[in-house]
């Protein structure tokens, strides 16, 4: 199974802030997802990052705010902009299962945001 | 849009007794289904995962069944222990771009 390794894992940040978080995997995958868990709640799919082309957002989530970069296979920085109080969570990264629907989708330890 | 739905929001066992986590799901168009672990402040464990195409998968003391054509998944824990106390997530992936829809999650807590 992958190994994801995310920085930071965690931080403290000053409102109106960015802070970029990086995630590195130890294979080559088509699919990384970017997630975000709000204090209390469950993970909501933030964004899917493609090799190549644009980042695909959910509804309710921006490129303005949260850019993300996925220069080749194995690496992908998601970028928290004009950080305010409600953006602090945990930021989680996850690769795809690239060989069919018997694989199961791996996730980074989260990083561990708060704003002041 | 696939809405997951995870029954009790939490429960509390003495230990040494099975149990189970419900998961429904609205659209039963799925890649596949997974149930995660997550422990305070850490990420998430995989702990089964069934393709569309099964009923069930069975690890250790945990298995998991999948009716995908009422939308229903459940997690069985056989002769739990304290050390299982976690929040459990449902998680379903979807036929397209495969990225996972969750549930609120179970938190249990298994007391000694």
């Amino acid at each position: 199974s992958a190994v994801i390794s995310q920085k930071p894992s965690r931080d403290i940040c000053q409102r109106g802030t960015s802070l970029t978080i990086q995630c590195q995997v130890d294979s080559q995958v088509t699919m990384m997802f970017w997630y975000r868990q709000q204090p209390g709640q469950s993970l909501t799919l933030i964004a899917t990052a493609n090799q190549g082309s644009e980042a695909t957002y959910e509804s309710g989530f921006v490129i303005d705010k949260f850019p993300i970069s996925r220069p080749n296979l194995t690496f992908s920085t998601l970028t928290v902009s004009n950080m305010s109080p409600e953006d602090s969570s945990i930021y989680l990264c996850s690769v795809g299962a690239s060989a069919g629907a018997s694989q199961p989708q791996h996730f980074g330890d989260g990083t561990r945001l708060s704003i002041l | 849009k696939q809405e997951v739905t995870q029954i009790p929001a939490a429960l509390s066992v003495p230990e040494g007794e099975n149990l189970v986590l419900n998961c429904s799901f609205t659209d039963s168009a799925i890649y596949n289904l997974q149930w995660f672990r997550q422990d305070p402040g850490k990420g998430l464990t995989s702990l089964l995962l069934i393709q569309s195409s099964q009923r069930e998968q069975t690890s250790g003391r945990l298995n998991a069944s999948l009716d995908k054509s009422s939308g229903r998944s459940t997690l069985y824990i056989a002769a739990s222990q304290p050390g299982d106390s976690a929040t459990y997530l449902c998680a379903v992936s979807d036929t397209g771009r495969r990225a996972l829809t969750f549930g609120s999650g179970t938190r249990l807590q298994v007391q000694p």
